[in-house]
């Protein structure tokens, strides 16, 4: 019963490549959060998907980000052009569902993306 | 819209000692997640508390939420070097469509 899987585990590109994280949630869940954690701070919201529906992106920057989570296969967040300030690291939960007690949140490792 | 403040920002206490970390919402909850993050790690689901005055254990780890269901408390009994990380609470309110996290707790622990 595998957990929730992203992947890379590091990434590392250079001032305005495009990074790409990927993220495949526990079985038999529907619900992908992206959040994004920089050294010595909290876990910043960044969004909420469904199955091909974006329910809450308030925390996404409006410029260079985006996400998705289509109908087969991982949950992608994506970073065009990215800037040394991107650099952090991105986790992704995911849970059964949005309500109830089924609302809790399972991590995945995280991906550390460093930008030179 | 909802707000989750967790104090204190941090805490070093000596091996033995007690910790307390405390959570309030500025608006009325209709259940808060308790997750702990270990120094280079992901955070990790701990518990959930659901019903007004609220209290459960793990060994040496005791959760309540308040009566109001606007705050909760995590307090470890007896720290070891082992409860070093950071501990996040997450609370939903009932209109929310997701919970929202406070900003964590830092426990360091000297042995």
């Amino acid at each position: 019963n595998a957990g929730v899987m992203q992947n890379p585990r590091h990434l590392v590109r250079r001032r305005g490549q495009e990074a790409r994280l990927r993220c495949s949630p526990m079985k038999g869940h529907s619900h992908v959060y992206w959040y994004r954690q920089l050294p010595e701070e909290g876990l910043k919201f960044m969004v909420y998907l469904q199955k091909e529906n974006i329910i809450d992106e308030s925390g996404m920057p409006k410029e260079r980000f985006s996400a998705e989570f289509p109908k087969e296969g991982p949950s992608i967040l994506r970073i065009q052009q990215v800037v040394r300030g991107d650099s952090a690291a991105y986790f992704c939960a995911s849970s059964p569902r949005h309500t109830g007690v089924a609302d809790t949140q399972y991590f995945g490792p995280g991906t550390r993306l460093t930008v030179l | 819209g909802q707000q989750v403040m967790q104090i204190p920002q941090y805490q070093h206490v000596q091996e033995g000692e007690d910790f307390t970390t405390y959570c309030n919402s500025s608006t009325t909850l209709s259940n808060i997640q308790w997750y702990k993050q270990r120094p280079g790690g992901h955070p990790v689901f701990l518990i959930q508390l659901v019903k007004s005055g609220e209290v459960k254990k793990q060994k040496r780890l005791t959760f309540q939420f308040g009566e109001a269901k606007k705050n909760s408390s995590l307090h470890i009994t007896a720290t070891q070097t082992t409860d070093v990380g950071t501990y996040f609470c997450a609370g939903r309110s009932t209109n929310a469509g997701k919970s929202t996290f406070g900003d964590g707790t830092t426990l360091t622990v000297k042995p």
